[in-house]
């Protein structure tokens, strides 16, 4: 079973941070928490992931609680081309199990 | 990031045939490939992991025998469905971690009509 609850739908305006959040309550001291996102009818991008520090790279930021049982992405600055469906995902032993995912909506 | 392919993109094909995806590496060896199922409107579910020069292992509830898992290089996984039925229509789609990472960079998709 996936271990991570999100918010099914999300809107955001064009230009402003988006930020989604996680809740994965159960996660294990060792289990990386991954994001993907998936554009409709194509194949899940990876975005980014992290185990326990914060992390950042070109396309989104990554804050992970300390107690490890939520974390947000942000998106600093959503276009329209990110209009998705956002998973927030926890490795279990090398396997993605995916739960519904955010629907985000990015509108000018 | 790395690259995985998928051939064909779309499939259109009779019931009672059999088809078969690939799932290719393009820039990077994987040991290990996973494939899921996607109905529309819903998530990816996994249904197994390939593994190079060994069985697949399989999700419970999914037909090992419905769904034949081949890998057999470090750059090739295929998945045949046989004897397809209309309730086989899906989206198919695999992924592939680079080696030494637990990171998996995903196909682009197969979507599969069964008349």
């Amino acid at each position: 079973d996936a271990k991570t609850t999100q918010p099914t739908s999300m809107d955001c305006a064009e230009g402003r941070a988006a930020n989604l959040p996680c809740n994965h309550s159960t996660i294990s001291g060792n289990e990386y928490v991954y994001w993907y996102r998936q554009i409709h009818s194509q194949g899940p991008q990876y975005i980014i992931h992290g185990l326990k520090n914060n992390e950042t790279n070109e396309m989104a930021s990554l804050i992970i609680t300390e107690d490890r049982k939520s974390s947000t992405l942000i998106l600093p600055h959503a276009t329209l081309r990110d209009t998705a469906v956002y998973y927030c995902i926890v490795n279990q032993g090398g396997k993605l199990i995916f739960g519904q995912g955010t629907e985000l909506s990015v509108k000018p | 990031g790395a690259v995985v392919s998928q051939h064909p993109s779309r499939v259109i094909c009779k019931s009672g045939t059999s088809v078969k995806i690939e799932c290719r590496s393009l820039d990077f060896q994987a040991t290990t490939m996973f494939w899921y199922r996607q109905f529309p409107k819903q998530s990816l579910m996994l249904m197994a992991t390939s593994n190079e020069g060994s069985k697949a292992t399989y999700e419970q509830g999914v037909e090992k025998d419905k769904f034949l898992i081949n890998h057999a290089s470090l750059t090739l996984s295929t998945l045949t469905v046989t004897s397809a039925h209309p309730e086989d229509s899906s989206f198919y789609i695999c992924s592939a971690p680079v080696q030494g990472t637990d990171t998996q960079y995903f196909g682009p998709g197969t979507r599969l009509t069964v008349l």
